[in-house]
């Protein structure tokens, strides 16, 4: 049958704090990245995208890193607020078309 | 207010029941996809639609299927073929210029009785 469901990697981080997400990713011709952040019971909501051309990209209040020697991939949030408390996914374009291939997500929990 | 929407935001399924999905857009947006997530998991392609009228099997397309006759709606049927139903669905869309770029709606959760 269907294997249960996994916990989620936990991230605990004090109010105001920085935090950072990382993202393993497998494909190495995947050439653009995106971050994901996903409330209980809702859908995903997009944070901000990378292309593999760039190193850094930067929103607010939010950077993500792209290292394509390692296909490691970090979103950093600064200043993380409760509203910040959330499951985070990255996900890869694999696919000439478009199709995104995501990771598990990692579990954001901000304490005051 | 533009956006995706889906519904039901929760469903039931009963034994060797077929029931639908809704999912509409009206950002104007070409492709469509449906996603299933599990607890704990990422998120997991069922089918997609690049177009009105045509549509392709995603990574777990067995027990669904999609119709695409209109662009601003894509909705899902999950047969009573598909022995594990119980689910959060979500629908999502992206544009023709930023197709790598999805965005997402509420989601349906599925539950058997």
């Amino acid at each position: 049958g269907e294997s249960v469901g996994l916990h989620l990697p936990t991230l605990s981080v004090q109010e105001g704090d920085n935090s950072i997400i990382n993202c393993a990713y497998s494909n190495s011709a995947s050439d653009y990245f995106i971050w994901y952040k996903q409330e209980s019971g809702k859908g995903p909501q997009f944070i901000i995208d990378i292309r593999s051309n760039m190193d850094k990209r930067q929103g607010q209040r939010v950077t993500v890193l792209l290292n394509k020697t390692v296909k490691h991939l970090s979103l950093q949030i600064a200043a993380t607020q409760p509203g910040d408390s959330a499951v985070y996914f990255c996900a890869e374009k694999s696919d000439s078309w478009g199709k995104l291939q995501f990771g598990a997500g990692t579990q954001v929990v901000v304490t005051p | 207010d533009g956006g995706i929407t889906q519904s039901p935001k929760y469903l039931f399924r009963k034994e060797g029941q077929n029931v639908t999905l809704s999912c509409e857009q009206n950002l104007n947006h070409d492709a469509m996809y449906w996603y299933r997530q599990d607890p704990g998991q990422g998120l997991r392609l069922i089918y997609y639609s690049q177009i009105v009228n045509d549509f392709q099997k995603g990574d777990i397309a067995e027990g669904y299927s999609v119709s695409r006759e209109k662009k601003e709606s894509f909705p899902l049927t999950v047969t009573s073929a598909q022995k594990n139903p119980t689910a959060f669905y979500l629908c999502a869309s992206s544009s023709r210029e930023g197709l790598e770029t999805q965005y997402f709606g509420p989601g349906t959760r599925l539950l058997v009785l």
